[in-house]
Parts: C-alpha cells; sequence; structure tokens
C-alpha cells in the first residue's frame, strides 16, 4: 500500500543550528501538509502546500519554517535556527485533492539540544 | 479553535464496547477521527461530513450531530487492536482542506485481554 515516508526518523540539533526534514508524499497527491507533535500534546497543523506554494498556514508556521517541493517526489521542511521549544515530532501528511482524506507518514523526531 | 474529547483516557477488556466524543464550540462541516499507536504515525479510520455522508476505510462507526457540533467514535467489542490514541480532527469551512485539521487532545485506549 503507498505510504508517505520520512527520513531522519530521528534527528539531534543544536540550538541556533538549522534543520531540513524530508518527506515523500503519496506519487498521486498533489497536496501537502506538515504537522507537529510536542511530546504528550496534540497534533498541531503548520501548513498545506499545493502547486507549488503555501495555500494555509497556522501562526506556528512563522518567518522560521520554510516549506519547499525541490523535485516531483520530496517536500522539505526547513527551520531556521532552531530552538529549545522546536523539539517536536514532526509529521509529514498528502492527500490526493483538497477534500480527500490525508495520509500521514511515520514521523521525525527532532530534538534540539 | 481546537475541539475538545472525552474522555481522556478509557480501559477496555477485549469485547467491551467505548464510545469516545468529540465537540466543537464552532460550526463544523467535517470531522475526521484518527487513530496513532506509541511512535507511529496517525492512521485514517473515518470521515463525517455535514450532510451525514460518512467515509471510512475500517469497521469502525462514528455519528456527527451537525447541529450540537459534536461527533461520536464508537468501538464495538473491542479487540487488542484498537489500543490507541484516538483523535478527532475537524474542518471548519468547506473551502478548508482536508489536510488542515484542528485536532483534539486525544483519547488514550488501551484493551486488555
Amino acid at each position: 500500500e503507498p505510504e508517505v515516508t520520512q527520513t531522519p526518523s530521528h534527528q539531534v540539533t543544536q540550538m541556533g543550528q538549522e534543520v531540513i526534514l524530508r518527506c515523500v508524499p503519496i506519487s498521486n497527491h498533489l497536496y501537502f501538509y506538515w504537522y507537529r507533535q510536542i511530546l504528550g500534546q496534540k497534533v498541531e497543523f503548520l501548513v498545506s502546500f499545493y502547486n507549488n506554494e503555501i495555500s494555509e498556514k497556522s501562526e506556528i508556521f512563522d518567518d522560521q519554517f520554510s516549506v519547499e517541493r525541490p523535485d516531483g517526489s520530496n517536500f522539505t521542511l526547513k527551520i531556521r535556527s532552531t530552538k529549545l521549544e522546536d523539539s517536536a515530532m514532526y509529521f509529514c501528511a498528502s492527500s490526493q485533492t483538497v477534500n480527500t482524506e490525508a495520509f500521514f507518514g511515520q514521523g521525525t523526531r527532532l530534538t534540539v539540544v | 479553535q481546537q475541539p475538545v474529547q472525552s474522555p481522556q483516557a478509557v480501559i477496555l477488556r477485549e469485547g467491551e464496547d467505548a464510545v469516545i466524543n468529540c465537540s466543537s464550540s464552532k460550526a463544523l462541516y467535517s470531522v475526521h477521527w484518527y487513530r496513532q499507536k506509541h511512535g507511529e504515525a496517525p492512521v485514517f479510520l473515518m470521515i463525517l461530513l455535514k450532510g451525514g455522508e460518512q467515509k471510512g476505510h475500517e469497521k469502525i462507526s462514528a455519528s456527527f450531530n451537525e447541529k450540537k457540533q459534536q461527533s461520536s467514535l464508537y468501538l464495538t467489542a473491542s479487540q487488542l487492536s484498537y489500543s490507541g490514541t484516538y483523535f478527532c480532527g475537524t474542518v471548519s469551512r468547506p473551502t478548508d482542506s482536508w489536510g488542515k485539521l484542528q485536532f483534539g487532545a486525544g483519547t488514550q485506549v488501551v484493551v486488555t485481554p
């Protein structure tokens, strides 16, 4: 069954460093999303992406964050100058159209030290 | 504004039933249910739409009361595999993408033999 894949599964970075989290959405999906889940808390929407541009974003998604689809398969989340509070599980998701269900990847656990 | 889920946690014996509730203070267009097992991605269970339509991939039932802005997920004759954290995600406007979900805090379900 097709699935969303994310790499790496765990990343440790020093405060102030930049990180790039990578995702390969399901191949025929057109809408892509990033979510984060701070340990023990709910899953929070960050951003949605369609047709090579951001379509929706939450208040959390500030100038520190950016997303990109650098090629036909990858979808990335870049966090500039990471802070301790960026430590969380980051989930990528994709959906075929705007009104079909979203499928989630396994997540990348980001630890900022 | 995120939906409110209840209960926070429930412990069941195999074969018992449980109901998980999700309520919102704002009008809802659709409610999406996901189950997440520890360390894994949220897995899609079901979507309930305003107007009564349902889409699901598993034999799990749910209801959506549009007037009360509430949804309930019914775990019937629970199996060990039902253990996990159940999240409801909501979409408020028909123009929002189904990947832009506001998730509740989750309900932890433990099914014991």
